[in-house]
C-alpha cells in the first residue's frame, strides 16, 4: 500500500471556523491532489501539485487554499467553512500525473462535517 | 456539467454471474479511462485501464471494453464475488484533464 496518511480522519466543525486537512506521505511522489466525493458527484478535483511550492486549481477549488512546502506534506485548508463543504476528502498521490497514466494512490479519506 | 457519466447508481448480481458497470463520456478529447474500486471507509484504489487505441483490456476476471463511436465503456466482472461488492468509479483523462464518474454501488449476493 502507498504510504498516505490523512488526518484528521473524521472532524465536526461550525460553519465560519477555519479548517486544516493534511495529507502525509512517504512515497517521495511529486504529485499530490486533493479531491472531494459527494454522492451523485463522484470525486472532483480541488487543488493540485506538482511539486513544492507549485499548485493549481480544479474543478472545485473555490473556498478551499492548500499549501506544500515539502514533498511529504500537502495541506488543505478552508478559511471558513459552509455547510456546502460537509463531504469526504480524499488526498492522492501520483508519481508520472494524471497526463499520463492517471493511476492515483489513494488515503483513506477525511470526513468533515460543517454544522 | 458531469463530462463522465455512470447512469446506474447500484446494480446487484449473484455470486458466480457476470457484473457489467456502465460509463459513458461526452468529452471526445479523453484518450485513457480507468475503474476504481472503492470500499467503505477506505480510499478508492485502482482496478483497470485502457486506452483509446485498444478496444479490450483484460486482467484476470476483470475486462474492460471501450467503445469510441458510441463514447462508451464498461467493466466485465467473471465470474463476481462477494469480495466484488464495492463502489465503482470510472474515470476518463484527456488535455491534461481527469474526470471521474459518480460511482456505482455492486452487491454480489452469495
Amino acid at each position: 500500500d502507498a504510504g498516505i496518511t490523512q488526518s484528521p480522519r473524521h472532524k465536526v466543525t461550525e460553519t465560519g471556523t477555519p479548517v486544516t486537512l493534511r495529507c502525509h506521505q512517504t512515497e517521495n511522489h511529486r504529485y499530490m491532489y486533493w479531491y472531494r466525493q459527494d454522492p451523485g458527484h463522484g470525486l472532483r478535483l480541488i487543488h493540485y501539485s506538482y511539486g513544492v511550492k507549485d499548485t493549481d486549481k480544479g474543478e472545485v477549488s473555490d473556498g478551499y487554499s492548500v499549501s506544500r512546502s515539502k514533498t511529504e506534506d500537502f495541506l488543505l485548508t478552508l478559511e471558513s467553512a459552509t455547510s456546502s463543504q460537509t463531504s469526504v476528502y480524499f488526498c492522492a498521490i501520483s508519481d508520472l500525473g494524471t497526463v499520463s497514466t492517471g493511476e492515483l494512490f489513494f488515503g483513506e479519506g477525511s470526513r468533515l462535517t460543517v454544522l | 456539467d458531469q463530462q463522465v457519466k455512470q447512469n446506474s447508481p447500484s446494480l446487484s448480481v449473484q455470486e458466480g454471474r457476470i457484473s457489467i458497470l456502465n460509463c459513458d463520456y461526452t468529452n471526445s478529447m479523453f484518450d485513457y479511462f480507468l475503474w476504481y474500486k472503492k470500499y467503505p471507509a477506505e480510499g478508492p484504489t485502482f482496478l483497470i485501464s485502457i486506452s483509446s487505441i485498444k478496444d479490450k483490456n483484460e486482467d484476470g476476471r476483470f475486462t474492460v471494453f471501450l467503445n469510441k463511436s458510441a463514447k462508451h465503456l464498461s467493466l466485465h466482472i467473471v465470474p463476481s464475488q462477494p469480495g466484488d461488492s464495492a463502489v465503482y468509479f470510472c474515470a476518463a483523462i484527456g488535455n491534461n484533464d481527469m474526470r471521474f464518474g459518480a460511482g456505482t454501488r455492486l452487491t454480489v449476493k452469495p
